[in-house]
């Protein structure tokens, strides 16, 4: 079955630097691609939907040039978290489908996630 | 847009007792419904599916869910759970004209022995 691969799992950093986080379509093409950012015993919310070639659509609320994404291929989306404070700590998850975001209702294949602590 | 309600944030039952985890929904177009479990420091798997057809939908571990148009819920069951179920349990609805997934609250569903 598809996998969506994400690194790294863990990350720890200090308050003022960047950090990026990889998520990868393992063994399909993926258009688009959705970051979402969970809090300790809470939902997923959405943050952006990564597009392929083109800029990625942020959610109300979400800082874009603090939460930068770039899908600069079609199995290949990167968050990168800018200038990371404290409060940026928290568990990102990525997913991908397969296809156009539209069609068919391509179930949407979840990473493992990347837990990111800044100190 | 839409928007997923799950009613109840903790749900405790016995090994070998039934649950239902419930989940209700809006929205102004037509929804796929999806129930997702997360153990812990992990990410998503998904249960099962509702796209179309049959109200009846079932999943893996034994799990099934039930789609209720006129009551706008997606309630997920299962008749015996094990001290394994313990995990949470996220309701998730996707706009068929935007294919974006938003998730309820989740669930944390704490079976005892």
């Amino acid at each position: 079955g598809a996998v969506v691969s994400q690194h790294p799992s863990r990350v720890i950093c200090k308050s003022g630097t960047s950090v990026k986080i990889e998520c990868r379509s393992l063994d399909f093409q993926a258009t688009t691609m959705f970051w979402y950012r969970q809090f300790p015993k809470q939902s997923l919310m959405l943050m952006a939907t990564s597009n392929e070639g083109s800029k990625a659509t942020y959610e109300q609320g979400v800082e874009k040039d603090k939460f930068l994404i770039n899908h600069a291929s079609l199995t290949l989306s990167t968050l990168t978290v800018t200038s990371a404070h404290p409060e940026d700590s928290s568990f990102y998850i990525c997913s991908a489908r397969e296809g156009r975001v539209n069609f068919g209702a391509n179930v949407l294949t979840f990473g493992a996630g990347s837990r990111l602590t800044v100190l | 847009a839409q928007s997923v309600t799950q009613l109840d944030s903790q749900v405790p039952v016995f090994e070998e007792a039934p649950v239902e985890l419930r989940c209700n929904y809006s929205s102004s177009v037509s929804v796929y419904l999806f129930w997702y479990v997360q153990y812990p420091n992990q990410g998503l798997q998904l249960l099962l599916k509702y796209l179309s057809g049959s109200t009846l939908v079932k999943g893996i571990n034994g799990f099934e869910a039930e789609f209720n148009k006129s009551q706008t819920s997606f309630h997920l069951r299962k008749p015996s759970v094990h001290i394994s179920d313990t995990a949470e349990y996220f309701c998730a609805a996707e706009g068929s004209n935007t294919g974006k997934l938003i998730f309820g609250q989740g669930t944390t569903l704490q079976v005892k022995p």
